[in-house]
């Protein structure tokens, strides 16, 4: 099932932050997050584990609260440069199963 | 180390027709999956390919297909084409195991734009 990605679209200025939310309705293996300029492809950010390992961008911060499967990706002091659609991606086990993404959420930042 | 191509990079079809699409991944990477990308719904899983066998697949119709070839490189291919198919086609590759990887980031190629009329 495709994980529900909230909020759909948010526009900041300059420095503020803002949370992006993931949750799934199903137990969660992985939680991945990308970004996607337009006209681009989707560039990795993110990738949490359960059990607590991340890997990814160091100025990237996200949580992954595996009770609950949702997942946060926090954006501080958002930059132009952040703008774009993130999209997260949820895996059920560490196996053999494909990322399951949700439908984005619109990151618009203006000066 | 280049990154994923995709060709072609944009393409107009007609409905009925057929149409191949290409990619080849990162070197050394095994894995290699497909996704539609179409407003407002997201990435949707189509195919996933690891040496040269689909080991899993998305809820599509027989009409979406593909195969990878001994390099590793992925085709994709819809027949009997529908204006619905108009979408964004994207394919990523990871070094995704033999028994999994979900731990494994993706690397997504530019895309192919079909355009179906």
């Amino acid at each position: 099932q495709q994980p529900v990605q909230s909020p759909q679209a948010v526009i900041l200025r300059e420095g503020e932050d803002a949370v992006i939310n993931c949750s799934s309705s199903k137990a969660l293996y992985s939680v991945h997050w990308y970004r996607q300029k337009h006209g681009e492809a989707p560039v990795f950010l993110m990738i949490l584990l359960k059990g607590g390992e991340q890997k990814g961008h160091d100025k990237i911060s996200a949580s992954f609260n595996e009770k609950k499967q949702q997942s946060s990706l926090y954006l501080t002091a958002s930059q132009l440069s952040y703008s774009g659609t993130y999209f997260c991606g949820t895996a059920s086990s560490s196996g053999n199963t494909p990322l399951v993404f949700g439908k984005g959420t619109r990151l618009s930042v203006i000066a | 180390k280049a990154g994923v191509t995709q060709t072609p990079r944009y393409l107009i079809k007609t409905r009925g027709q057929q149409v191949t699409l290409s990619c080849s991944p990162i070197s050394g990477h095994r894995s290699v999956s497909w996704y539609q990308q179409t407003p407002g719904q997201g990435l949707q899983f189509l195919f996933e390919y690891f040496s040269e066998t689909q080991r899993n697949k998305g809820n599509f119709p027989g009409r979406f297909s593909g195969r990878q070839f001994s390099n590793s490189r992925s085709e994709m291919n819809v027949s009997t084409l529908e204006l619905g198919d108009s979408a964004l086609y994207l394919c990523a590759s990871s070094l995704r195991s033999q028994s999994g990887g979900s731990s494994n980031e993706q690397f997504f190629g530019p895309g192919t734009r079909l355009t179906v009329l």
